[in-house]
């Protein structure tokens, strides 16, 4: 089956830009999504990358798809505290998402 | 705005007991689904239903099974707990047309189970 992997943590300071990397297997996928999942509550969909698209900017967030190495990334600009949050990569599959572990990004003052 | 409701958002319950987890959405949507989420494990998909009465295994279903006898309502119910089940158990719904899911999940707070 889909097999979607993300490095656990990362952890910035206030400002900087944050990335999140996700690599997923099957190649088939046509939506590839950015969930964020804030304390204490579910996942919420950030944005979504059509998969005949490269890159898609939502002020300050920049998703990259590379299909060729199967490789998804989350840029986030000017990252703030209240970015800290587990941010969870999913591809669509038939009849259903197959989510990656989620990475913890951690956002320090 | 869509909402899932979970009804318990912590539970505790011994091995053995027959544990039942319920979730209500609110926007007439026709996909509903059942996720576990373990750190360093993301989300694994339990079982999901595309129309009442209507369930797929998803990726974990052993220990597991579920109901959905109402187009809103959709139960997970655990008959045996065993320790391995605790655990935060996620509801999710999508409208979608058919069996493909290209839209957006709408999740609920998510339910904390502790089994003794």
């Amino acid at each position: 089956g889909e097999d979607v992997e993300q490095s656990l943590f990362l952890s910035v300071r206030e400002g900087d830009s944050s990335v999140i990397n996700c690599t997923y297997t099957d190649s088939s996928s046509t939506y590839l999504y950015w969930y964020k999942q804030e304390p204490g509550a579910g996942l919420q969909l950030l944005t979504y990358i059509f998969s005949n698209m490269d890159m898609k900017q939502d002020q300050r967030l920049t998703v990259l798809l590379n299909k060729k190495d199967k490789h998804l990334s989350l840029r986030i600009a000017d990252t703030q505290t209240g970015d800290s949050a587990i941010y969870f990569c999913a591809v669509a599959g038939f009849q259903k998402l197959v989510f990656g572990t989620g990475t913890r990004l951690l956002v320090s003052p | 705005d869509v909402k899932v409701t979970q009804s318990s958002r912590y539970l505790v319950k011994r091995t053995g007991e027959k544990v039942f987890l319920e979730c209500v959405q609110d926007m007439d949507h026709e996909n509903m689904f059942w996720y576990r989420q373990d750190p360093g494990l993301g989300l694994r998909l339990i079982y999901f239903s595309y129309d009442v009465k209507m369930k797929e295994k998803g990726d974990i279903p052993e220990g597991y099974s579920v109901s959905r006898e109402k187009k809103e309502r959709f139960s997970l119910i655990l008959e045996s707990a065993s320790t391995n089940q605790t655990s935060m158990y996620l509801c999710a719904s999508s409208l979608e047309v058919g069996l493909a899911v290209t839209g957006e999940l709408f999740f609920g707070e998510g339910s904390r189970l502790t089994v003794l």
